[in-house]
């Protein structure tokens, strides 16, 4: 699985949109990118995954670069219970395998 | 959706016995089940792969003696952390894929919400 680049933490002031990015230079051309967020002292919770198309549902956008050598997980809106660390992860498809996480990104929702 | 339950959430022992938490799928059966391991700040680490009805596969530096894994049923994984000491005090997380997704959300996980064990 790629390896996946996300910054350590980052602020954004409720109602506003939050942009999260992840660099993720050395993605092959099956592995699919997946969002997962860890709030505080619970299992992670499924975001949003992409392949090469930009990606919407009711919690997020995510918008991979055409060279998918990067992507952005958009929160439109961000209200504090979205406070949590947010993880990026690159895996390929087809089979039952684990989730790999790294350090994620700490997504501080300020009021 | 698919939901993942862990229990017990948080257990407190003393050190030496043996603590078992369980992983129910309770809407989807689940051929796999994950279990990770999360210290304090820090990510979370996989501990093993549980598969029904065979032997777990451990990561490398887990002691499958001390983190006895069950998988007997298709909605069911226990870890028991056998003669526990202070330092195995840690949130222990489990997760599952529907075996019967095809799509394309056959590799999207679900996550339990965790057991905190503090080992006294």
């Amino acid at each position: 699985d790629a390896k996946t680049t996300q910054p350590p933490s980052m602020d954004c002031a409720e109602g506003r949109a939050a942009n999260l990015p992840c660099n993720h230079s050395t993605i092959s051309g099956n592995e699919y990118v997946y969002w997962y967020r860890q709030i505080h002292s619970q299992g992670p919770q499924y975001i949003i995954h992409g392949l090469k198309n930009n990606e919407t549902n009711e919690m997020a956008s995510l918008i991979i670069t055409e060279d998918r050598k990067s992507s952005t997980l958009i929160l439109p809106h961000a209200t504090l219970r979205d406070t949590a660390v947010y993880y990026c992860i690159v895996r390929g498809s087809g089979s039952a395998r684990q989730l790999t996480f790294g350090s994620g990104t700490q997504l501080t929702v300020l009021p | 959706g698919a939901v993942v339950s862990q229990h017990p959430s948080w257990v407190i022992c003393k050190s030496g016995t043996s603590v078992k938490i369980e992983c129910r799928s309770l809407d989807f059966q689940a051929t796999t089940m994950f279990w990770y391991r999360q210290f304090p700040k820090q990510s979370l680490m996989l501990m093993a792969t549980s598969n029904e009805g065979s032997k777990a596969t451990y990561e490398q530096g887990v002691e499958k003696d001390k983190f006895l894994i069950n998988h007997a049923s298709l909605t069911l994984s226990t870890l028991t952390v056998t003669s526990a000491h202070p330092e195995d005090s840690s949130f222990y997380i489990c997760s599952a894929r529907d075996s019967g997704d095809r799509g394309l959300g056959a590799n999207v996980l679900t996550f339990g919400a965790g057991s905190r064990l503090t080992v006294l």
